[in-house]
């Protein structure tokens, strides 16, 4: 299955930390690329590869891989960081999307 | 700065055709894949297309199959997507995208690191 299912939302205290999972066959052979939405703008790519963050990208952004699952984890979440997540796999496979709200 | 910037989006009736463009600029385009994925209204993204740097391989997502096409013009540093025979499932906000894919380790990794805003399609009678 090319598939990728996402939680469709998660929420964490400001401050915190957040784990949001991907899972999908496709992850066994491939690494996840992470993407964070905002309302009305275009995805921004935030983790690629094994663990690896854009030019600008916190590093409270970090990912990692284990069988069927790529995870993205926001340690010390900030009010900026509200915003919808969505994994990929293979450039031609999106997941379902996580929508992560800081309280 | 590295610039991707989509048009030609608008309202069209249900079976007719429209034809969307993405102009990039701050990097040699004729060295990348390029990527079109769509958004529904209230909804997640979706890949639809993409193309090799000389234009000699494409793929597309079933859903278009038949009806959309990808081309580029390297010499213009643009992207286009013509759409055909269009429904109102097609109805979404449009964004062009940079690929990369590279190997770590014995992994692919395939990113879409640059992307334009979007140009909304409106499919409806």
């Amino acid at each position: 299955s090319s598939e990728l299912t996402q939680d469709p939302a998660v929420s964490v205290a400001l401050g915190q930390t957040v784990r949001i999972t991907c899972q999908g066959d496709s992850l066994r052979s491939y690494y996840a690329s992470w993407y964070q939405q905002k309302p009305g703008q275009a995805p921004v790519l935030v983790i690629y590869g094994k663990n690896n963050r854009p030019s600008g990208i916190p590093d409270r952004f970090s990912g990692s891989s284990s069988g069927n699952t790529a995870s993205l984890t926001i340690t010390g979440a900030q009010a900026e960081d509200e915003a919808d997540y969505y994994c990929n796999s293979r450039d031609t496979v999106f997941g379902t999307g996580t929508k992560v709200t800081v309280l | 700065e590295v610039q991707l910037v989509e048009s030609g989006g608008g309202l069209v009736q249900p079976g007719g055709s429209l034809r969307l463009s993405c102009a990039a600029s701050g990097f040699t385009f004729s060295s990348y894949w390029m990527s079109w994925v769509r958004q529904a209204p209230g909804k997640g993204l979706e890949w639809v297309a993409n193309i090799k740097q000389d234009g000699s391989e494409k793929y597309y997502v079933d859903s278009v199959k038949g009806r959309f096409t990808i081309s580029r013009d390297n010499a213009k540093n643009s992207l286009y997507l013509q759409m055909n025979s269009l429904r109102a499932e097609d109805t979404a906000v449009y964004y062009c995208a940079r690929d990369r894919g590279e190997l770590e380790g014995d992994r692919y990794y395939y990113y879409m690191d640059v992307w334009g805003k979007g140009t909304t399609v409106t499919v409806s009678s």
